[in-house]
């Protein structure tokens, strides 16, 4: 199985503050690597596919990057709805597998 | 929009059975490959299993393999998971999710809660 490996594992900022979650895959993979945040009592909600690939009504502040094994999820300017959990997830090889998650708190 | 609903959860024995079902509208379903993935409490999400949009073609994690069996009714819009041998560590959250191309869960149901437990 394909390990996926998020850092940092919880983080605090302030709003309009820039974010950044990293996540490492164990093997190199093409560009199926998406990003979903998760709201506390909400189901996941799917933000960027295909590594940079914005969701249909996704807020434009968030961004993917990256290739090979290391991949970025950037909030350019953190809004308060922006406080939540985030997932990588490959979808490269069965099983698809997630990242442990960065949960993202008020500082 | 695309809805899916999940139903089915409830407390059971260890060693116990359960389905889960997941209603789906406002798209095709028919065209759409179907995945369950869940979450412990308090913890990530881990993929479950999946199945083809005809149905003929089906995975699981290593976790369940032998004892869930995913299935669906494309005539009713409906995806199923039938559970079975029910270990303490199953509990969890289990949602529906869809495969919206591009291989990437574009929509999620809101959960039905299975519970291990004597």
């Amino acid at each position: 199985d394909i390990q996926m490996t998020q850092s940092p594992s919880s983080l605090s900022a302030s709003v309009g503050d820039r974010v950044t979650i990293t996540c490492r895959t164990s093997q190199s993979m093409s560009n199926y690597l998406n990003w979903y945040q998760q709201r506390p009592g909400q189901a996941p909600k799917l933000l960027i596919y295909d590594v940079s690939n914005l969701q249909s009504g996704v807020p434009s502040r968030f961004t993917g990057s990256g290739s090979g094994t290391d991949f970025t999820l950037t909030i350019s300017s953190l809004q308060p709805e922006d406080f939540a959990t985030y997932y990588c997830q490959q979808s490269y090889n069965i099983p698809w597998t997630f990242g442990q998650g960065t949960k993202v708190e008020i500082k | 929009e695309v809805h899916l609903v999940e139903s089915g959860g409830g407390v059971v024995q260890p060693g116990g059975s359960l389905t889960l079902s997941c209603a789906a509208s406002e798209f095709t379903f028919s065209n759409s490959w179907m995945y369950w993935v869940r979450q412990a409490p308090g913890k990530g999400l881990v993929w479950v299993s999946r199945i083809s949009s005809d149905g003929s073609f089906t995975n699981y994690a290593d976790s369940v393999r032998g004892r869930f069996t995913i299935s669906r009714d494309n005539a009713k819009n409906t995806l199923y998971l039938q559970m079975k041998s029910l270990r303490a560590e199953d509990t969890a959250l289990y949602y529906c999710t869809r495969d919206g191309g591009y291989r990437k869960f574009d929509y999620w149901g809101q959960g039905t809660l299975v519970t291990v437990s004597s």
